[in-house]
């Protein structure tokens, strides 16, 4: 089963505006990640925030945590065409406090910026 | 660096066959990672390994068989492909800091797989 509920799952929005996507999951976590996909490449990390966070930011992007609602936000402000991408948030259950690597994703939200 | 690189990107096999697909990283990572993506699923995990000669299953790991005997490699072997396994794979590398650390994931590019 998806650890990871996003939405939408699809987003369609014009160059300069904000974009925010939603990430819910099931069971504590250790971290959460959010990732960019573009299309037919690999995946690229974008932020994690660790389950004793509550918000942190990178450049353009703002993740929320909110651990008593099990749910976490991406929000990129102002928009560019180039962030045409499939964003994914990933969960990190760990196991007593360390990070495996060992990864749960949801299954995505498509985003285009139009120009 | 190279980062995470794959073999081959793109394959098509008939059902039954089998292949190995490959992972490498140049970057010391302890732990590797196999998933598979398939439209409107997100990303799967099949195996992981935490370190040569360690490895594990994940969320769907029939059909599938890993080893880890260096730290740079990470192959996926298919025993014997079928239609279920098409799919696009992707190997992923993170690192480990210690205990109470956190690590992201480092992805390679891919491996587009169509079982006939």
């Amino acid at each position: 089963s998806q650890q990871g509920e996003e939405d939408p799952q699809a987003l369609s929005i014009q160059e300069g505006e904000n974009a925010t996507m939603n990430c819910s999951y099931k069971t504590s976590i250790n971290n959460l990640q959010w990732y960019r996909q573009n299309s037919g490449r690999g995946l690229v990390h974008l932020i994690l925030i660790r389950s004793n966070e509550r918000e942190k930011h990178s450049g353009r992007l703002r993740v929320t945590l909110d651990t008593s609602k099990k749910s976490s936000s991406l929000l990129i402000t102002a928009s560019r065409a180039a962030d045409t991408a499939s964003y994914f948030c990933a969960t990190d259950l760990g196991a007593g406090g360390t990070s495996y690597g060992k990864l749960t994703f949801g299954q995505g939200t498509i985003l285009t910026v139009h120009p | 660096n190279a980062g995470v690189t794959q073999t081959p990107k793109f394959q098509v096999l008939k059902t039954g066959q089998s292949m190995t697909l490959q992972c490498a990283q140049d970057m010391n990572h302890e732990y590797m990672s196999w998933y598979r993506q398939d439209p409107g699923m997100g990303l799967r995990l099949i195996h992981y390994s935490v370190g040569a000669g360690i490895t594990d299953q994940g969320e769907v790991p029939n059909g599938y068989n890993v080893s880890r005997s260096t730290t740079e490699d990470f192959p996926l072997r298919l025993l014997s492909a079928a239609p279920s396994q098409t799919s696009v794979y992707f190997c992923a590398s993170s690192y480990h800091r210690g205990l109470g650390s956190y690590n992201e994931q480092f992805f390679g590019p891919g491996t587009r797989l169509t079982v006939l």
